[in-house]
């Protein structure tokens, strides 16, 4: 048990199809974050929120829409995906505000989607 | 721009063999690096982390330095187990950034 849950694990999908993936933290934490993690690439930072505001939007496509109605709860929307979007997506969570500021991520296990 | 390099893999050992794990970084100012480690089917677990410079992290086992003059945290484990076989990222995070930047990973083989 990491505190931070993502479902579903596996996710199949036609390039036509709507989806969400959804992560939730209990650790209190303020910021949440997805990742994409292809083959062979490093990690590659999506989104992140702070206290559900969208602070960073890391030039990902239209295609992908974050929905972060409360701090605890992070969405993925997907929507008319391409084979190459097929990946492990990694939702992370930090606290970025008082006392315990590590700078450091607590991962939930991966969403794994995979584009037909 | 900011960026982390690491060493390509696989990296395949015998148990009880020493582990080193290159780590070079591009930043300004003073970041704060890490060692993350996934396990087979599961998501990225903190590992160990230094938040300046000739800080040394350590954890398990493992552990790493970090080297302002030579922009290196390398990982390195004296004894490495079976059980130590996973993906191993390199990250930092920026002064002022709110997020991390990880390498590409490198993947350990530890066989008995």
């Amino acid at each position: 048990e990491t505190g931070v849950t993502q479902t579903p694990r596996h996710l199949v999908m036609g390039m036509t199809n709507k989806k969400s993936l959804k992560c939730e933290q209990h650790l209190g934490h303020n910021a949440m974050y997805w990742y994409k993690q292809s083959a062979k690439k490093p990690l590659e930072l999506m989104f992140v929120y702070n206290f559900k505001e969208q602070t960073e939007n890391n030039s990902v496509p239209s295609r992908f829409s974050p929905e972060c109605p409360n701090s605890s709860h992070l969405f993925l929307h997907l929507h008319t995906l391409q084979p190459e979007d097929s990946a492990l997506y990694l939702c992370a969570s930090r606290v970025t505000s008082g006392g315990t500021n590590t700078g450091e991520l607590f991962f939930g296990e991966g969403s794994r989607l995979t584009v037909l | 721009g900011n960026s982390v390099t690491q060493m390509e893999g696989p990296v395949t050992l015998s148990e009880e063999a020493f582990l080193t794990i290159n780590c070079t970084y591009t930043a300004t100012g003073y970041p704060s690096l890490f060692w993350y480690v996934q396990y087979p089917g599961e998501g990225l677990q903190l590992l160990l982390k230094a938040t300046k410079a000739d800080d040394k992290g350590s954890n398990k086992g493992f552990e790493a330095t970090y080297r302002k003059e030579t922009t290196s945290f390398h990982l390195e484990k004296g004894s490495v187990q079976v059980s130590d076989s996973a993906v191993y990222f390199c990250a930092l995070r920026s002064q002022a950034g709110t997020a991390l930047i990880f390498g590409k990973g490198t993947t350990l083989s530890v066989s008995s």
